[in-house]
């Protein structure tokens, strides 16, 4: 069935860098954007970016823009999540959602993973 | 940022109607942009419960539904059963933030 599995999360200091990774089975990677949402403990969830399918557009939240990198390698089904000059603030779960379109715009996400936990502190 | 707003908790007896509301503005859901609906209970992935404003996913109770008119969307519980207490939330596409938007989540708590 259709399945997208997060990894790379840990625990860091504020100002260093972790790489999230998303794999994807189950169905034509490719031809879908893929997006990255977080869930801060005990908030809402908040949508951080996005990526077109062939990754020739990429979308960020205002907040991550500058720090953050979303890239895809449908070689190997994944997409991933450079996450540079980390904050405290960026301490969240992080899932990846497959859009029901090539682009943003118009789709709706599903499926989720379950996520990956990211911790900020010194 | 949470550019679309729910309201933070609904309640309701069982068998009972909930509305749960999500206003954007011009650049989302005014801009003719889709909605569409989540649920999330406790430790797990949002289940899609509405897409393209009004449509179940097979597999959602029809009592669940959706509606949409200019710059609000709204998502409909008839019938409310204990295993619908969780969060909801409403997504969008916003042109100006050229991005994702989701809602600021909605508790429903069944009394």
């Amino acid at each position: 069935q259709m399945q997208l599995v997060e990894s790379g999360g840990g625990e860091v200091q504020p100002g260093r860098s972790l790489r999230l990774s998303c794999a994807g089975s189950g169905f034509p990677f490719s031809v879908y954007a893929i997006h990255w949402v977080r869930q801060a403990p005990g908030k809402g969830l908040e949508w951080v970016a996005g990526i077109s399918y062939d990754g020739g557009i990429k979308y960020y939240t205002e907040s991550v823009k500058g720090r953050f990198t979303i890239s895809r390698d449908n070689s190997r089904t994944t997409v991933y999540l450079q996450m540079d000059s980390l904050r405290p603030e960026d301490t969240a779960r992080y899932s990846c959602a497959r859009d029901s379109g090539a682009v943003a715009g118009t789709g709706w996400f599903d499926p989720w993973g379950q996520g990956t936990l990211v911790t900020v502190s010194s | 940022q949470s550019v679309l707003t729910q309201p933070p908790s609904v309640s309701g007896a069982p068998g009972q109607r909930v509305t749960i509301s999500c206003t954007g503005s011009r650049s989302n859901l005014g801009s003719g942009y889709d909605v569409h609906w989540y649920q999330q209970l406790p430790g797990t992935a949002p289940r899609l419960l509405i897409y393209g404003n009004k449509n179940r996913p097979s597999g959602v109770p029809d009592r669940f539904s959706g509606s949409k008119s200019a710059t609000s969307a709204s998502l409909v519980i008839t019938g409310l059963q204990a295993e619908d207490e969780a969060d909801y939330y409403c997504l969008s596409f916003d042109y100006i933030l050229n991005g994702g938007v989701l809602g600021t989540g909605t508790r429903v708590t069944v009394l």
